[in-house]
């Protein structure tokens, strides 16, 4: 079955860190570029961060630059995100997100998500 | 990067049409034929619903299309059903190497 499935989320202090996996089955992983997406709650989608196939090129929003990394390991088909210094702003679901092709494609295949919430 | 605009909200009776904008810059909308279309129903992850302008993803019905004029792209849903009545999240490649999303439009069916 083609799918994604995203594992890592939980519950964690401001200027704590998490670090979010997504499991892919049912492509060839390594074809793909994959990004990470979330919602905060009640709010519209926000891209957070994308990586290409290979792996060998990275790309993030201002808002997570320098505080995130993305990440793929391609024998293992699964897609990581480290999540360093977070900030109460971060609390969102994050879904994982298959390219179409390349990264600039449309996203054609999400996970259900995993529910971050940054608290004290 | 400032995120698309789109409408809040649009209502349509079934069986009839409607259209979604979503208006960017030339830095991203205008710029690119890399606008995409996403569907989402309350607490589900969104669905590919146009990809490249328009272009629809195998599975996705012709009621669905989409076009681009300058720094506006639209989606149209033609024939409206009560399962479409949903939110629409427009998306663009952008000349920083990122991807933006529009704010989101809440479809309702009469």
């Amino acid at each position: 079955e083609v799918q994604l499935v995203e594992s890592g989320g939980g519950l964690v202090q401001p200027g704590g860190s998490l670090r979010l996996s997504c499991a892919a089955s049912g492509f060839t992983f390594s074809n793909f570029a994959m990004s990470w997406v979330r919602q905060a709650p009640g709010k519209g989608l926000e891209w957070v961060s994308a990586v290409s196939g290979s792996g060998g090129s990275t790309y993030y929003a201002d808002s997570v630059k320098g505080r995130f990394t993305i990440s793929r390991d391609n024998s293992k088909n699964t897609l990581y995100l480290h999540m360093n210094s977070l900030r109460a702003e971060d609390t969102a679901v994050y879904f994982c997100a298959k390219s179409h092709f390349d990264f600039w494609d449309g996203l054609d295949l999400w996970g259900q998500g995993t529910v971050v919430t940054v608290s004290s | 990067q400032s995120a698309l605009t789109q409408p809040a909200s649009v209502s349509g009776s079934p069986g009839q049409s409607i259209t979604i904008s979503c208006t960017g810059t030339s830095s991203d909308v205008g710029g690119y034929n890399y606008v995409s279309w996403y569907q989402q129903h309350p607490g589900k992850a969104p669905k590919l619903m146009i990809y490249d302008v328009s272009i629809r993803p195998s599975g996705v019905s012709k009621r669905f299309s989409g076009s681009k004029s300058g720094n506006t792209a639209s989606l149209t849903i033609s024939g409206l059903q009560a399962e479409d009545e949903a939110d629409y999240y427009c998306g663009s490649y952008t000349s920083s190497s990122t991807r933006v999303f529009g704010g989101g439009t809440k479809l309702t069916v009469l």
